[in-house]
């Protein structure tokens, strides 16, 4: 089956630790995003990767930390330096042609900060 | 940057009845306005977008306008379901900026 994955789909952690969320992709997407979802804010951008090795800060980048070494891989890492990261991650990729813009979502990652 | 404001944030109808969302963004350049849709507990997917150089496309029963002049959009659902009860999000962007940016999302509930 094609398609994007995210894991663990739940995930605790104790404050000052830092935590790895995967990301995998075998649709050969170009392009991959990570997105914060918060009650009533909507998805909000992370990170964004157009290219292998290449990636860009989003809206709320802060305390968080990207990698595009393979291009069907982005892992976040959500460092201590993050104030408030209890929320739930979605992952996302998309094919960078001129003529599609869907963005297909991985099942996300729920983080609790205890 | 692109923002992007979505209106209203709950929405209520009867099952048969009509429901619209609108949203409104600023950054001229942008050329691009999808709509997706995450039920509960389910990942966001598409269910149709527009580029500017069209002023509306249906499908279905659902449709979406772009006013550019005015800088908004609005997803119309007619003849509603209770399976269409879920969150819907629009967004905006371009291709030359590589990301799109969501709205703040519209919770729909459909009554039977």
């Amino acid at each position: 089956d094609g398609g994007i994955t995210q894991s663990p789909k739940y995930l605790f952690r104790k404050e000052g630790q830092n935590v790895t969320l995967s990301c995998e992709q075998n649709l050969n997407h170009d392009a991959m995003y990570w997105y914060r979802q918060d009650p009533g804010q909507g998805l909000r951008l992370i990170y964004y990767s157009q290219i292998v090795n290449d990636f860009q800060k989003g809206d709320i980048a802060e305390g968080y930390s990207v990698s595009r070494e393979k291009k069907e891989s982005f892992p976040l890492t959500v460092t201590s330096a993050q104030k408030n990261p209890t929320a739930f991650y979605l992952c996302a990729s998309t094919i960078e042609t001129r003529n599609t813009g869907e963005l297909f979502f991985g099942e996300g990652s729920r983080l609790t900060v205890l | 940057g692109e923002n992007v404001e979505q209106h209203p944030s709950t929405l209520s109808v009867q099952e048969g009845d009509s429901a619209v969302i609108k949203c409104t963004y600023s950054d001229s350049a942008s050329n691009y306005f999808p709509w997706y849709k995450q039920e509960l507990g389910k990942r966001p997917q598409l269910i149709i977008d527009i580029r500017s150089n069209v002023g509306e496309k249906k499908d279905q029963r659902i449709a979406v306008t772009l006013n550019k002049t005015a800088k908004h959009f609005s997803l119309h659902i007619t003849e509603t379901q209770p399976e269409d009860s879920a969150v819907y999000f629009c967004a905006g962007g371009a291709r030359s900026q590589g990301n799109l940016i969501f709205g703040k999302g519209t919770k729909l509930s459909v009554k039977p």
